[in-house]
């Protein structure tokens, strides 16, 4: 099977906490994309990162951290020090190299942040 | 930088009535996708084209169609509209039919309400 799953349907933290988002993915496919967006309350979906298959270099922009372990198929994004602005749903997403080039989606995380 | 842009913002329409969403991808995408959020959903995936030729079927209704046109916009073209089509329809663009591992940015969607 071919599937992203996040399992936190919701998260609430408070201002200026650390907060992970879980990301696991299966595929039979040895090549592939992963892809981090952000849908704030106005609807629309922000990119945020792309990570291929063959590079599991962390990588830090900010206040966003991914972690990426093949090993265990989880691409997971920290929010260090999270803001109210922060308060969205994540969607993680896989992407093939062949094919098809269509996402397929996780459910997505709503996250919000207490002031 | 230019974004993805799609019209109408918001559509409102009846039961059985027919609706057209227009896409407009960044200058020099030669590959746009339609996907579809329901509410509270992950978005899915409908249909994409590369250089105005259908690249890939997802699952698109019998009474939707699309097509890209020779300046590369898109429209999505929907008929008998249901009570289930309520949702919010995104189109995404990409380069190079996405094999490059090209990342797809979404518009801003259109909100159709079928009532």
């Amino acid at each position: 099977a071919q599937k992203v799953t996040q399992a936190q349907t919701e998260i609430s933290v408070v201002e200026k906490e650390d907060v992970t988002l879980d990301c696991v993915y299966e595929t039979r496919d040895t090549t592939y994309y992963l892809f981090w967006y952000k849908q704030p309350p106005s609807g629309e979906l922000v990119f945020l990162i792309r990570r291929n298959s063959f590079d599991e270099q962390n990588e830090i922009s900010g206040r966003y951290s991914w972690n990426f372990q093949k090993s265990t198929s989880s691409f997971n994004f920290t929010i260090t020090a999270s803001q109210v602005v922060d308060s969205a749903v994540y969607f993680c997403a896989l992407r093939f190299t062949s094919g098809t080039y269509k996402y397929i989606f996780g459910t997505g995380t709503r996250l919000k942040v207490l002031a | 930088a230019a974004g993805v842009i799609q019209s109408p913002r918001h559509l409102i329409k009846e039961k059985r009535e027919t609706a057209t969403l227009k896409c407009y991808p960044i200058p020099r995408h030669d590959t746009v996708y339609w996907y579809q959020q329901g509410p509270g959903q992950d978005p899915q995936f409908l249909i994409s084209f590369y250089e105005k030729m259908q690249s890939d079927k997802g699952s698109i209704p019998d009474r939707f169609s699309a097509q890209q046109f020779s300046d590369y916009h898109s429209e999505l073209n929907m008929s008998s509209l249901e009570l289930g089509d309520s949702a919010l329809y995104f189109c995404a663009s990409s380069l190079a039919g996405g094999r490059s591992g090209d990342t797809q940015y979404f518009g801003p969607g259109t909100r159709l309400t079928v009532l």
